[in-house]
């Protein structure tokens, strides 16, 4: 069984521009959760997406947005970067009811921010 | 805010060593305590802890929870190499959606 993919792996993109992550869940699994992880930050959630809809998102500006496809893969957008949005950006998913606590972390997209 | 806090931030052991990973928490809805293990980027999920006092064991890793005191730890006895990670605590507070990280402990183990 496949695993959470990502990609792009790595991104180099300059402040202003806008950046997009990509991920596919493992297969059966329709919830999405995307997370930030700075350098000496622990993950930060962003985003959850269920069922094609966003369901919660974190404490991040509005130039964090995505969507979630018919398929269940998701898509992050990053408008406007600015130097702080350098981070590994891991997307998860879970499995359906009863929870488990397991989360199934991708390997992350690295966005460097020049 | 919820908040969990683990220490030491980094430690550096001999193969063979036991070490003890600590995780405090502060939050307002607890479910449940989780650990994961992140190698090199995808962190994976080593144990799901709920109920006080009683100790998750797998192979040469164990984790307890104390509801009382708001901590958990992660025992590793007899270290191998492969045990370098940076193991990361979380608190679920309302779902998958509701998961706080700590900031992580770097275990480094050397031959």
């Amino acid at each position: 069984e496949a695993g959470v993919t990502q990609s792009p792996t790595h991104l180099i993109k300059t402040r202003g521009q806008q950046a997009t992550l990509r991920c596919s869940p493992i297969s059966g699994h329709t919830s999405v959760y995307w997370y930030q992880q700075a350098l000496g930050l622990g993950l930060q959630f962003l985003l959850w997406y269920d069922e094609g809809e966003e369901r919660n998102r974190g404490n991040f500006p509005p130039r964090f947005s995505g969507r979630q496809f018919p398929n269940y893969s998701s898509e992050l957008n990053v408008n406007a970067l600015e130097l702080e949005d350098s981070a590994l950006y891991l997307c998860a998913s879970s499995s359906r009811p009863p929870y488990t606590g397991e989360l199934f972390f991708g390997e992350g997209s690295r966005l460097t921010v020049l | 805010e919820d908040k969990v806090v683990q220490s030491p931030l980094s430690l550096v052991v001999h193969e063979g060593d036991t070490v003890t990973l600590n995780c405090s928490y502060e939050v307002t809805n607890f479910r449940s305590l989780l650990w994961y293990k992140q190698e090199k980027k995808a962190p994976t999920f080593l144990f799901m802890l709920t109920s006080s006092g009683i100790e998750k064991k797998s192979g040469r890793l164990s984790s307890i929870l104390d509801k009382k005191e708001l901590f958990s730890i992660l025992n590793i006895t007899a270290t191998q190499t492969g045990d370098s990670a940076i193991y990361l605590c979380a608190v679920d507070s309302g779902g998958y959606q509701k998961v706080t990280f700590g900031t992580g402990t770097k275990l480094q183990v050397i031959p």
